[in-house]
């Protein structure tokens, strides 16, 4: 049930765009986005919770198609604060409860 | 507190040792998760609770991991006879529903 991320590793130029895919085998009812520098706690990005949603802030930004049970996280004009490694989080719902799951892992280096 | 508290930051276990890990959620946060790291792979999830009851933990890797969380509140991973491939980051998260995770800094567990 885990998400599957590609891809593995970005490299990047301060100023140039990616975009990072998380994709299931299972229904998403959700997905959450997160991003841990080295050393550091994940921080939270942004959850979407309807198929077609999207959101953003700053620059990042991430759509949700949920009939083709996938999120994408874009990052536009990259800073090298971006640098740090993307999660997405699914939901793993079952009779015991809403757990949530992460992928593992996009690691994005951004460069001067 | 303001955030997610865990303790130790790191722990140095001889293997064979019993290790117990706190986590202070924040405050009237219901759910609970516990994830292990290893270096360079995604927090993988041991195990979730709502408030004091434990929902899901098929994620423990063996009945030597165990978790609890008496009161709804702090909870402590313990794992017992220590193994070198229970080395990784111990993260707690923290939710008030199945909504944004905060995360704690994690401990550091080396087994030696």
């Amino acid at each position: 049930q885990q998400p599957v991320q590609s891809p593995q590793a970005v490299i990047l130029r301060e100023g140039e765009d990616a975009v990072i895919n998380c994709s299931s085998s299972k229904a998403l009812y959700s997905v959450h986005w997160y991003r841990q520098k080295h050393g550091e706690a994940p921080v939270f990005l942004m959850i979407l919770l309807k198929g077609g949603e999207q959101k953003g802030h700053d620059k990042i930004s991430a759509s949700f198609n949920e009939k083709k049970q996938q999120s994408s996280l874009y990052l536009t004009a990259s800073q090298l604060s971006y640098s740090g490694t993307y999660f997405c989080g699914t939901e793993k719902i079952s009779q015991a409860g809403t757990a949530l799951i992460f992928g593992k892992g996009t690691t994005l280096s951004v460069s001067s | 507190g303001a955030g997610v508290s865990q303790s130790p930051r790191y722990k140095v276990a001889k293997r064979g040792q019993d290790v117990a890990l706190r986590c202070d959620p924040i405050s009237g946060h219901v759910s609970l998760f516990w994830y292990q790291q290893a270096l360079g792979q995604g927090p993988e999830f041991l195990t979730y609770f709502q408030n004091e009851a434990q929902l899901d933990k098929s994620g423990l890797p063996s009945d030597r991991f165990f978790a609890e969380r008496p009161e709804g509140s702090v909870s402590t991973l313990k794992i017992q006879r220590t193994q070198q491939e229970d080395s990784a980051v111990y993260l707690c998260a923290s939710s008030l529903d199945q909504g944004r995770a905060f995360f704690g800094q994690g401990t550091r567990l080396t087994v030696v």
